[in-house]
């Protein structure tokens, strides 16, 4: 599996945009590009997803370089519910189960 | 927005017991996991199902362990004789069809096992 690179924490204040960065050189060109998070004690949740051009939903925005080797997911606004894990996670889209593969993510603190 | 429900939230075993988790899939999803993330690490995959049938499985998912979806609607793991180690929370999830690249997954709230 294509690994990804992410900082372990990353803080920011409430209602301020955040960036969260992630660094994917060995992606190939079937690798979707997916972002999770996980809420203290909750199970991952889906935010966005996509290939190879910027996506917007009503949660945040993905930001994919030109050579796909790393992609940045922006909050707009965070809040102290955005505190979470974020996980980037590349999906193979080829044949085969579709299984996410999780690392240790992206610990974001939001500060009031 | 629908759901992925899972049941219970909480179990707690006796080493050795046979437990049974179990979810509620989205309805009209046709893939779907099991992962569980032991307490401070990473959230690991266990097995896949799609077509009645197991599509792929990790090395944790070793013999202790069955999946089943018995009619239609529920996704059950079992896991035949608990161990110490075993304990951890247990997170069930779905998909429509992610050959289709269009859609997320969508994950339980999870069981949280606890091996006594």
């Amino acid at each position: 599996d294509a690994k990804t690179t992410q900082p372990n924490s990353m803080e920011s204040n409430e209602e301020e945009p955040v960036h969260l960065p992630c660094n994917h050189s060995t992606i190939s060109g079937t690798d979707y590009i997916h972002w999770y998070r996980q809420l203290p004690s909750q199970g991952p949740e889906y935010v966005i997803h996509g290939l190879t051009s910027n996506v917007n939903n009503r949660m945040a925005s993905l930001a994919i370089a030109e050579d796909r080797k790393s992609s940045t997911l922006i909050l707009h606004r965070a809040t102290l519910r955005d505190a979470a894990v974020y996980y980037c996670i590349l999906r193979y889209s080829g044949a085969g189960s579709y299984q996410l593969t999780f690392g240790k993510g992206t610990k974001l603190s939001v500060i009031p | 927005e629908p759901e992925v429900t899972q049941t219970p939230s909480h179990q707690v075993t006796q080493m050795g017991q046979e437990v049974i988790l179990r979810c509620v899939p989205i309805s009209n999803h046709l893939y779907f996991y099991w992962y569980r993330q032991i307490l401070g690490q990473k959230v690991e995959f266990l097995v896949s199902f799609y077509n009645n049938e197991i599509s792929e499985k990790s090395e944790i998912f070793d013999d202790q362990f069955s999946v089943e979806r018995p009619d239609g609607s529920n996704f059950t793991l079992k896991i035949r004789s608990t161990k110490l180690e075993d304990s951890a929370m247990y997170f069930c999830a779905s998909t429509p069809n992610p050959g289709d690249s269009l859609d997320g997954y969508t994950f339980g709230s999870g069981t949280r096992l606890t091996v006594v």
